[in-house]
């Protein structure tokens, strides 16, 4: 059975610390991964994952995968407020384009 | 426990045909989110119900498109008539409160308009 699987399910820090959220998969098929950050309606987009140890960044978020392993990372230095959010991993399947998301990982930064 | 689950998981339809998806969620859940990823990788809120109502309909593009959640269990969600830009993948997720709860994300109908 296909499955995606974040972990931890909550974490609780504060501003300046670094987190890195974990995401792991049992996905027939492998097309993509994709890491969303969700606060209020809809998720916003933040990385697509294709290729294996490939690190990609954008400012203080930075994202790898790990075929080998089936999982990817998301990383978040000197965390803000901000930051605090829902992160969903999502991965999409190369055979019929299906998706499939992991239950999210609840970050709350504190001052 | 099941999950999300979306039908159909694939739709191809001519413009101005007709199409309707349906929703159903893990149960016991009274939020229910219709959401769509067109181009790119962005993911667009399209309305949430609570129960049966609809909490918030401002994501929903136009008219012809038309959701609903008689009975407060599944929902539908149909285009009509449908348009070319109408395509991608409608995605629908259930919580059991709104706010930041968790959001159960279904797999997706990926809808073709031709």
């Amino acid at each position: 059975e296909d499955k995606v699987v974040q972990s931890p399910l909550s974490l609780v820090v504060h501003e300046g610390d670094t987190v890195t959220l974990n995401c792991s998969y049992e996905v027939t098929n492998f097309r993509s991964l994709l890491w969303y950050k969700q606060e209020k309606k809809a998720p916003t987009f933040l990385f697509m994952l294709t290729s294996s140890g490939i690190e990609k960044k954008s400012g203080r978020l930075s994202s790898i995968l790990d075929k080998k392993e089936l999982s990817s990372i998301l990383n978040i230095t000197a965390t803000q407020t901000g930051d605090s959010a829902i992160y969903l991993c999502a991965v999409e399947k190369g055979t019929g384009n299906q998706f499939y998301f992991g239950t999210g990982t609840s970050l709350t930064v504190i001052p | 426990e099941a999950g999300v689950t979306q039908f159909p998981s694939h739709s191809v339809i001519e413009k101005g045909q007709t199409v309707t998806l349906r929703c159903d969620p893990i149960s016991g859940h009274d939020n229910l989110y219709w959401y769509r990823r067109v181009m790119g990788k962005e993911i667009k809120f399209l309305l949430h119900f609570v129960k049966e109502s609809k909490q918030d309909e401002s994501g929903m593009p136009n008219n012809r498109f038309l959701a609903e959640r008689t009975g407060g269990t599944y929902s539908t969600l149909k285009v009509q008539p449908a348009e070319l830009e109408d395509s991608g993948v409608y995605f629908c997720a259930s919580s059991q409160v709104s706010g930041r709860e968790t959001q159960y994300f279904g797999p997706g109908t990926r809808l073709l308009v031709l």
